[in-house]
This record gives structure tokens, C-alpha cells and sequence, in this order.
């Protein structure tokens, strides 16, 4: 199993392009989730899901869109990058039962200049 | 308001030298709290759950505890490889599923 994947790990994006994030889980999770990580910050949630169709806004949702049209893929969306959002996201999924056992990517790296 | 504070922010050991990492939390009525370890360039690896107060759970050189105020996470004659950044987190009060992280210890053992 290759647990959770990540695409791409790295990107450069100029200020006001956009830009889609992939993650993508073989281990047949319910729930899948965004982070950002930031120095001095922690982890921070942006998005989540709960399942197939349906997601939800964390704790940083602003500037970021998410789709989860299949049960293995959550997808997030930058529509206009801004230098803020220099960052260093990571995608988790976990079972319904055990929401708080998280399963992370190996993270994507997004600079915006 | 942080609800999860994490100290010390570093942590530098010599191997073999035992110590322990804190967290303190200030939800009212604890649903679990959650240890991690993240090593440099990698997401969070899940470590322990802890539901109630005198639970202990170990593993390896780790053990963590849990009061009504706080986690320990107790680090037994470390290794370099133990050497990572150790988060806590608490299910979020706005939505269960979900978890607010400290910021994190970031240890180091020296050989």
C-alpha cells in the first residue's frame, strides 16, 4: 500500500496564478483533511471530509476551494495564490472510527512570489 | 486562544539522557488527546491516543501520560533516531473529527 500520496511535492506559482493540490489514499478512509504547516504556526487545518461529495471548513479555509468527487481523492484549490500562501501543506486521511489517527502525505512544498 | 501548548519549544539531549516533553490544554471536558512524531521533511506519524486521566501508553523508549491538565510524553535513555518533532493535538471543539495541534517539541539527541 502506498498510503497517502501527494502531488506534486513541489511548486513555484507567481502571485494570482492558481493551482490544484492532489491527494490521493489506498487505504479506503472515510475522512481525508488539508493542513498547512508554518514555522511558529503548527499544523492548521483548512478543509475537510467526511465523505465522498461533502466537506467543510477548518480552522484557515480562506483563499483554498476542495472537491472530493471519489472516495480515495481530496483535491485542493488555490485560485489566486498569494504570497501568503507560501506554505507547506499536508494531506491526512484516517477511519470513521478512529478520526484522530491521521495518516499523513510527505507534504508539498508551495512557494508564491 | 491556543487550546494546546506545547514546552519546551527545543529540546536538546545527550543519549541516554531521559527527559520528558509537556503539553498542556485548555479544553473543558477532554474527548482525547493525541501524541505524533514528525521527522524533518515528512508529514506527522500518529504515536498514542490517551482518553482519561492516569492513562499511560508506551511505546519503546516513549511512554505518555495524561492528567486532567496535561500530557507527558516521557523519553526514556533516547537514541538519535528519537531525535523529531513531537506534536500533541486535541479533537477540535467546533468539530470532533477534527484536531487542533500544538506547535510542537523539537528534540534532539546527540551521540
Amino acid at each position: 500500500n502506498a498510503g497517502v500520496t501527494q502531488t506534486p511535492k513541489f511548486r513555484v506559482l507567481k502571485t494570482g496564478q492558481s493551482m490544484t493540490l492532489l491527494c490521493a489514499q489506498d487505504m479506503n478512509h472515510e475522512y481525508m483533511y488539508w493542513y498547512r504547516q508554518d514555522p511558529g504556526m503548527g499544523l492548521r487545518l483548512i478543509h475537510y471530509s467526511v465523505g465522498e461529495g461533502t466537506t467543510a471548513k477548518g480552522e484557515v479555509p480562506d483563499g483554498y476551494n476542495v472537491s472530493r468527487l471519489k472516495k480515495q481523492n481530496f483535491l485542493l484549490g488555490l485560485e489566486s495564490a498569494a504570497p501568503s500562501q507560501t506554505s507547506v501543506y499536508f494531506c491526512a486521511s484516517s477511519r470513521r472510527d478512529r478520526p484522530h489517527e491521521q495518516y499523513f502525505g510527505p507534504g508539498t512544498r508551495l512557494t508564491v512570489t | 486562544e491556543d487550546q494546546v501548548t506545547q514546552s519546551p519549544e527545543a529540546l536538546r539531549l545527550q543519549e541516554g539522557e531521559s527527559s520528558s516533553l509537556n503539553c498542556s490544554y485548555t479544553v473543558s471536558g477532554l474527548r482525547g488527546l493525541f501524541w505524533y512524531r514528525q521527522d524533518p521533511g515528512k508529514g506527522p506519524e500518529f504515536l498514542f491516543t490517551l482518553y482519561s486521566a492516569g492513562e499511560e501508553k508506551e511505546k519503546e523508549r516513549l511512554k505518555a501520560t495524561l492528567t486532567k491538565k496535561e500530557s507527558f510524553l516521557h523519553i526514556t535513555a533516547p537514541k538519535p533516531e528519537d531525535s523529531a518533532t513531537y506534536l500533541c493535538a486535541v479533537p477540535r471543539e467546533s468539530g470532533y473529527s477534527t484536531l487542533t495541534f500544538g506547535k510542537g517539541t523539537m528534540l534532539l539527541v546527540s551521540p
